[in-house]
C-alpha cells in the first residue's frame, strides 16, 4: 500500500496561493515529510522538507498536521514555471524514500 | 557544473539481453540511489547505497543488481531484462547525512521488447 496519498490533479490560477495536501496516514514518528517536483522531461527537483514543525523557504511552506497524518505544501503565488508533478514522499531512518504517485498542478494564466 | 550523469537517455533492447544503465555524480555525495517510474505508480526506490561498497535493497529490487566500487558511480544491472521492466529510471544522490535532498539524473528510458 502506499504510504502517501495525494490528489491526482489540481488546477490554479496564476498569482493565486495553492493548497498542495497529502496525506500519510502511517507515518512513523521519526519519519521525515519531504515534497518534491518534477517538470516535463526532467528528473524531480527537491522543494521543502519538515519533521514537526512547519517550515518556509523561498520556494514554498510545509504545513504539518499536530498528528504529523497529512500535510499540505502551500505555494504562495503560483506561476506558469510551477505548472509540474508534486510527490509528497516519506524519508525513513534506514534512508529509503517513498514516494506518493503525484499531483500535476496545472497554472492558468 | 554540480550534476547527476545518466547513460544512455533512452535504450531499446530485447528480453534477455544483459545491460547497464550508468550514473555518476560529481559532487562527492556517500549515498546514491536509484529509481523506476511508471504510470500511475510514482518513483519507486530499486536499490541505494551509503556508501562505497555499501548496497541496499529498496521496494522494488527484483530483477536488478547494483555495484558501488566507486564514490562517484553506481551503475544499474539487468542481467537479463524483461518486458516489465520497461520503464523510466531515475538515478540520484544526497550527502549521506541529515536531511540533504536528492538531486537527480534526467533519467533513462528503457524498453525491452
Amino acid at each position: 500500500d502506499a504510504k502517501t496519498t495525494q490528489p491526482n490533479s489540481m488546477e490554479s490560477n496564476e498569482e493565486e496561493p495553492v493548497h498542495l495536501p497529502c496525506n500519510h496516514s502511517t507515518i512513523s514518528g521519526t519519519d521525515y515529510i519531504h515534497w518534491y517536483r518534477q517538470l516535463p522531461s526532467q528528473g524531480p527537483e527537491y522543494v521543502i522538507h519538515g519533521l514537526t514543525s512547519n517550515v518556509n523557504n523561498r520556494m514554498a511552506s510545509l504545513a504539518i498536521a499536530e498528528d504529523r497524518k497529512s500535510s499540505t505544501l502551500i505555494l504562495h503565488r503560483a506561476t506558469l514555471r510551477d505548472a509540474a508533478v508534486y510527490y509528497c514522499i516519506l524519508r525513513t531512518t534506514g534512508n529509503q524514500f517513498y514516494f506518493g504517485t503525484g499531483t500535476s498542478l496545472t497554472v492558468i494564466p | 557544473e554540480a550534476q547527476v550523469t545518466q547513460n544512455p537517455r533512452y535504450l531499446i533492447t530485447v528480453t534477455g539481453k544483459k545491460l547497464t544503465v550508468t550514473c555518476s555524480q560529481n559532487m562527492n555525495h556517500e549515498y546514491m540511489s536509484w529509481y523506476r517510474q511508471d504510470p500511475g505508480l510514482g518513483l519507486r526506490q530499486i536499490y541505494y547505497s551509503m556508501n562505497v561498497e555499501v548496497t541496499d535493497k529498496g521496494d522494488v529490487p527484483e530483477g536488478y543488481k547494483v555495484s558501488r566500487k566507486e564514490k562517484r558511480n553506481f551503475p544499474l544491472i539487468l542481467e537479463s531484462p524483461s518486458p516489465n521492466q520497461t520503464s523510466l529510471y531515475f538515478c540520484a544522490s544526497r550527502i549521506g547525512t541529515g536531511n540533504s535532498p536528492l538531486h537527480f539524473g534526467n533519467g533513462t528510458r528503457l524498453t525491452v521488447t
